[in-house]
């Protein structure tokens, strides 16, 4: 079955610009959450959303936004970027939460110049 | 504060021998504990999930140990491959409460040297 897709793989943007990336969960998946890795923080949880709803959120401040779709589609947003956004964001699905683990796709690779 | 360590940032294994890697926590009530494998330029892969409740779990070469009093997590991979090298992240979930949701280590990348 097809694993977790985010689009697109690469992206360059400006300081100040705002972003938006997708994600598509494996099929039967109503659980899908955000993640940001770098380097020197490792991976850092954003948020989760479950049947349309933001279930739960980390510590990231409000220019990190999310949404989901009926179809368990997601969006992240990120707007005013800083140089510090730079980084590569994670998607993951899973059927509800931890029991099972999670899926995740191979990430988008935000560069802030 | 929340903090998840794993051993070492790498660790050089000969092939064929049992590689362990170690996660442990401090501040955090954990429900489950996690492991993933991470290649270069590519997402997390689970691996295996253990519950507070449980001591140990295994898959295939796969061992995993849950300590909620040590507050430790030993992974082992026995008959370890050059195909097992890799980044290992330890990761750990809570449901409900005043945790953070879920946190991951830093991981420790993992040499099996033939």
């Amino acid at each position: 079955k097809a694993g977790v897709t985010q689009t697109p793989r690469y992206l360059i943007k400006t300081r100040g610009q705002q972003v938006t990336l997708s994600c598509s969960p494996i099929s039967g998946h109503r659980s899908v959450s955000w993640y940001q890795q770098t380097p020197g923080q490792g991976l850092q949880f954003l948020f989760e959303y479950f049947s349309e709803t933001q279930r739960n959120k980390g510590n990231f401040p409000g220019r990190f936004s999310g949404r989901q779709f009926s179809n368990s589609r997601s969006e992240m947003n990120v707007s005013t970027l800083e140089l510090g956004d730079s980084a590569l964001y994670l998607c993951a699905s899973s059927r509800d939460g931890a029991t099972y683990g999670y899926t995740f796709g191979s990430g988008t690779r935000l560069t802030v110049v | 504060s929340q903090k998840i360590e794993q051993n070492s940032e790498a660790l050089n294994i000969q092939e064929g021998k049992t590689a362990t890697l170690t996660c442990n926590y401090t501040n955090y009530s954990p429900a489950y504990l996690q492991w993933y494998r991470q290649d270069p330029g590519r997402g997390p892969v689970f691996l295996l999930l253990i519950r507070e409740n449980e001591k140990e779990k295994r898959k295939e070469r796969l061992k995993v140990t849950f300590d909620t009093t040590l507050k430790q997590s030993l992974f082992h991979i026995t008959a370890s491959q050059p195909a097992d090298s890799a980044t290992y992240l330890c990761a750990l979930e809570s449901i409900g409460g005043r945790d953070d949701k879920i946190i991951f280590g830093k991981g420790t990348r993992l040499h099996i040297l033939p």
